[in-house]
């Protein structure tokens, strides 16, 4: 089966920039997820979506990040506007959340962001 | 929240023999425990898991430990082999994964 598709892969851009990053999932999983993996760190949930509804988002800096995932299938991640601190690799994730058990999380390749 | 300690951050082994990484976390509710592996520039990718009704699991060289009652679960790794050599990553769930911040193995020849 197909895995996970990120892209872009990387993107450099001047703070107070715009960027946005799009993910789409394993065919069938229902649970999307967006982590933040500063280097030297383990990835940080951002936000959490079963389908197209949200379940966590308590961790996205939301004065700056937005997520959608319209049809419950593709989702996209904005940061606007970028500031130093956003650079990190974005890794996007799926899962087949099956009758409430928790399921192997499959990670895409990831969007290496730099913040200049 | 949940929150998951690692240790050691760092671990130099000869190959053949066997490392040890130990994981805490904090949240009694946290049900599913997962261990990562990634390689420079790649995506983490799993390589075992272990559910809280379950306290050992082992595959081939890969051994997960979990104690409930201590909240604290490890990952074995025995007969390493340079290609073992990655950054590991603890995480507890009881949705989304709370990973811990790594452990980088070095296994030399």
């Amino acid at each position: 089966e197909a895995g996970v598709a990120q892209s872009p892969r990387y993107k450099i851009i001047e703070k107070r920039q715009s960027v946005a990053f799009w993910c789409n999932p394993i065919s069938g999983h229902a649970t999307l997820y967006w982590y933040q993996q500063i280097l030297g760190q383990g990835p940080k949930l951002l936000i959490q979506f079963q389908n197209n509804g949200v379940v966590d988002d308590s961790q996205l800096p939301k004065d700056r990040f937005s997520a959608e995932r319209l049809k419950g299938v593709d989702s996209t991640l904005k940061i606007q506007p970028a500031k130093l601190e956003d650079s990190a690799v974005y890794l996007c994730a799926s899962s087949h959340l099956a009758g409430g058990t928790h399921n192997e999380q499959f990670f895409g390749p990831g969007t290496r962001l730099t913040v200049l | 929240g949940e929150n998951v300690e690692q240790h050691p951050s760092t671990l130099s082994v000869q190959e053949g023999d066997s490392a040890v990484i130990k994981c805490t976390y904090s949240d009694s509710a946290s049900n599913y425990f997962p261990w990562y592996k990634q390689e420079l520039g790649k995506r983490p990718q799993l390589i075992i898991d272990i559910r809280s009704n379950v306290g050992e699991k082992k595959d081939q060289r890969i051994a997960v430990t979990l104690n409930k009652t201590a909240k604290h679960f490890s990952l074995h790794i025995t007969e390493t082999q340079p290609e073992d050599s990655a950054v590991y990553f603890c995480a507890a769930s009881t949705g989304a994964l709370i990973f811990g911040k790594g452990t980088t193995l070095s296994v030399s020849s």
